[in-house]
């Protein structure tokens, strides 16, 4: 069985700098998992910030970017502002139409 | 402006029944894949379950194989999941999602629904 694993929760000062990962217990993240990444506050649905390893989504401010580090997939916020307070996802296409989601990383800007 | 919005969530008895639907618009729905993508209470985002732009092609997490059923209806612009033999972990909010493909990843969310499977 796949799991995606993700710090549960981590803590910014605001105009610090954050990385979260996603590691794979099969072994390492590739780009041919397609990692996406995704930030959600509570309540409201996800909203999508990543897709294919580092290309940020429309509208998605360049503070936040995001790679393979390592055997991980990583994202980092360069800068965190108030309002990146929230709950981030990573999630990997597994192939043949099966996809995991990372257990999510509350981040706390503090 | 892409929308998409779920309805059919509600309470039900385990073991029961319910159809979700998804309406979209906004965009061409037949030129897309489309998932459903679910969260229990206080817990994180889980895959459930994809559909081709034809629905020639369908997939599902285990835990819910052989209990739903994707679907979707291009002509009406929604998709469906067709949940039986419902279960107390299946409680959750329901989110139907836009799929990018071959890129793998959703870029589209609707707000959700909520179903609870409870006595």
């Amino acid at each position: 069985q796949t799991v995606v694993t993700q710090e549960p929760s981590f803590s910014v000062s605001p105009g610090g700098t954050v990385t979260l990962t996603c590691g794979l217990n099969s072994g390492s993240v590739s780009t041919s998992y397609h990692p996406s990444w995704y930030q959600q506050t509570p309540g409201q649905a996800p909203r999508t910030l990543i897709y294919s390893t580092n290309t940020r989504s429309s509208g998605v401010p360049d503070r936040f970017s995001a790679s393979i580090l390592g055997n991980k997939a990583a994202l980092t916020i360069t800068g965190a502002q108030a309002d990146d307070e929230s709950d981030y996802y990573c999630m990997f296409y597994m192939g043949s139409g099966y996809w995991v989601f990372g257990g999510g990383t509350k981040l706390t800007v503090l | 402006e892409v929308q998409l919005v779920e309805s059919g969530g509600g309470l039900v008895q385990p073991g029961g029944s319910l159809r979700l639907s998804c309406a979209a618009s906004g965009f061409s729905f037949i030129n897309y894949w489309m998932s459903w993508v679910r969260q229990a209470p206080g817990k994180g985002l889980e895959w459930v379950a994809t559909i081709k732009q034809d629905g020639s092609e369908k997939y599902y997490v285990d835990s819910v194989k052989g209990r739903f059923t994707i679907s979707r209806d291009n002509p009406k612009n929604s998709l469906y999941l067709q949940m039986n033999s419902l279960r107390a972990e299946d409680t959750a909010v329901y989110y139907c999602a836009r799929i990018r493909w071959p890129r793998y990843y959703s870029d589209y969310w609707g707000q959700g629904t909520l179903v609870t499977v409870s006595s």
